[in-house]
């Protein structure tokens, strides 16, 4: 596509329930990067992937959260048993490759969770 | 660890006016430095980069160098436009590439005509 791809836009759900955002990258960027914001702060990295795998996944603050990428295109960010304080903008970002120093990023994804 | 300071904003400016915005690192090794900047309804963009120290990167008028010996990448352009109003992020990544940004908190620029 024409540049990274976030859905949905805006997802409100209930505290307790489980959500799935989804985020299609660039067509042939190999890196994909998940990043959350909360109100008034900058980006905070979650997790990488390189291909298929996650390179690095320091960034998940527990758990609750999960990622996969299993065709090495398409990312899905999965979060458990969500809580009101996972309320943030989910970005997702990719590049050609890690070496590469331009991340694209998608317009992402507004959580509410009430 | 690996942090990002930047002047708190909003900057309020009129059209034409200098512009600064301050951004200092803290960092083991040697980082690359980046700008953001995030137009009203739009994602976060690349706006300039400088991957060692005394690099100048550039781009749309916007200037910012890679100074170690004060730990700064501060953000400058000569004449601000009302289009220039936007949110810009300044980041750090470990190495050269960038498969883990560290931003900073974001600075609000409006510009008025």
């Amino acid at each position: 596509g024409a540049g990274v791809s976030q859905t949905p836009s805006n997802k409100v759900t209930e505290k307790g329930k489980y959500v799935e955002l989804r985020c299609d990258p660039i067509s042939g960027h190999t890196a994909l990067y998940w990043y959350r914001q909360s109100l008034g702060q900058g980006p905070e990295f979650l997790i990488y992937f390189q291909g298929t795998g996650a390179a690095d996944d320091s960034g998940l603050p527990n758990d609750r959260f999960f990622a996969v990428r299993p065709e090495g295109s398409v990312s899905t960010l999965k979060i458990q048993r969500t809580e009101r304080g996972d309320s943030a903008v989910y970005l997702c970002a990719s590049s050609r490759e890690p070496a590469d120093t331009e991340a694209f990023f998608g317009q992402g994804t507004r959580l509410t969770v009430v | 660890g690996n942090s990002v300071t930047q002047m708190e904003g909003p900057v309020t400016l009129s059209e034409e006016a200098f512009l600064t915005i301050n951004c200092t690192y803290t960092a083991t090794g040697y980082p690359s430095l980046f700008w953001y900047v995030q137009y009203p309804g739009e994602g976060l963009q690349l706006l300039l980069k400088a991957t060692k120290a005394d690099d100048k990167g550039s781009n749309k008028g916007f200037e910012a160098t890679y100074r170690k010996e004060t730990t700064s990448f501060h953000l400058e352009k000569g004449s601000v436009q009302v289009s220039d109003s936007a949110v810009y992020f300044c980041a750090l990544s470990r190495s050269y590439n960038t498969d883990k940004l560290i931003f900073g908190t974001g600075t609000r620029l409006q510009v008025f005509p």
